[in-house]
């Protein structure tokens, strides 16, 4: 088997930046995707391949892979933006799993 | 508009069965693969089980494998998701989701996801 390791909680005021990190040793491997969830709701794509953004994600929400790390970041925090958020990548060995990180509670206040 | 709608939660005694249903709507559903994905209350995200369009390529979590098993009917655009042995920490909200690509590569599957359903609970519990 295998992780992903996210902290639990990050936490900024509106108009800084938040990193959220996702660490694990398949990412040098394979993409992550990065999910939010807002209270009560179902999840939403905001990052794919590491870097692309959906359309309709803002464009203050930016992705970055390297080794064993990636990183998704919210330039100009708002408000709006404070919820769970989830990384998610899949076996490289053939073994057909998928695994999410155990979610980032950021807090934009 | 994409859209995905499970159906077939409920509450269900431990050791007992349920089948979960998911239908898509909204575009070509034998061109991608499919997932399930769960949520304890108040619990993250858990990947449980995905299959390729033709359903070729399956995968599950090691804490379902051999108890849950995920098929497709391509021509009725829906997913399903047989639960067996039910245990009171299969407790959780049932998401179906849309991967991104049909699945067909054995060293590329499963992908991400880009659509999600609004979730379907499932409760064990005597």
């Amino acid at each position: 088997s295998y992780e992903l390791t996210q902290p639990p909680s990050v936490s900024v005021s509106p108009g800084q930046t938040a990193r959220i990190t996702c660490s694990g040793d398949v990412l040098p491997k394979k993409y992550a995707y990065w999910y939010q969830q807002k209270s009560g709701q179902a999840p939403v794509l905001v990052m794919y391949e590491d870097s692309k953004r959906p359309s309709g994600i803002p464009e203050r929400f930016s992705g970055s892979s390297s080794g064993t790390m990636a990183t998704l970041t919210i330039s100009g925090a708002q408000v709006e933006d404070e919820a769970d958020y989830y990384c998610y990548s899949t076996d490289s060995s053939g073994n057909h799993k998928g695994v999410f990180g155990g979610g980032t509670k950021l807090t934009v206040l | 508009e994409v859209q995905l709608v499970e159906s077939g939660g409920g509450l269900v005694q431990p050791g007992r069965s349920l089948r979960l249903s998911c239908t898509a709507s909204g575009f070509t559903f034998d061109d991608y693969a499919m997932h399930w994905v769960r949520q304890a209350p108040g619990k993250g995200l858990e990947w449980v089980s995905g299959i390729s369009w033709k359903s070729d390529n399956v995968g599950y979590a090691d804490s379902v494998k051999g108890r849950f098993t995920i098929s497709r009917d391509n021509a009725k655009n829906s997913l399903y998701l047989q639960m067996n042995s039910l245990r009171a920490e299969d407790t959780a909200f049932y998401y179906c989701a849309k991967d991104f690509d049909p699945g067909d590569d054995f060293w590329n599957f499963p992908g991400g996801f880009d659509v999600w359903g609004q979730g379907t609970l499932v409760t064990v519990s005597s």
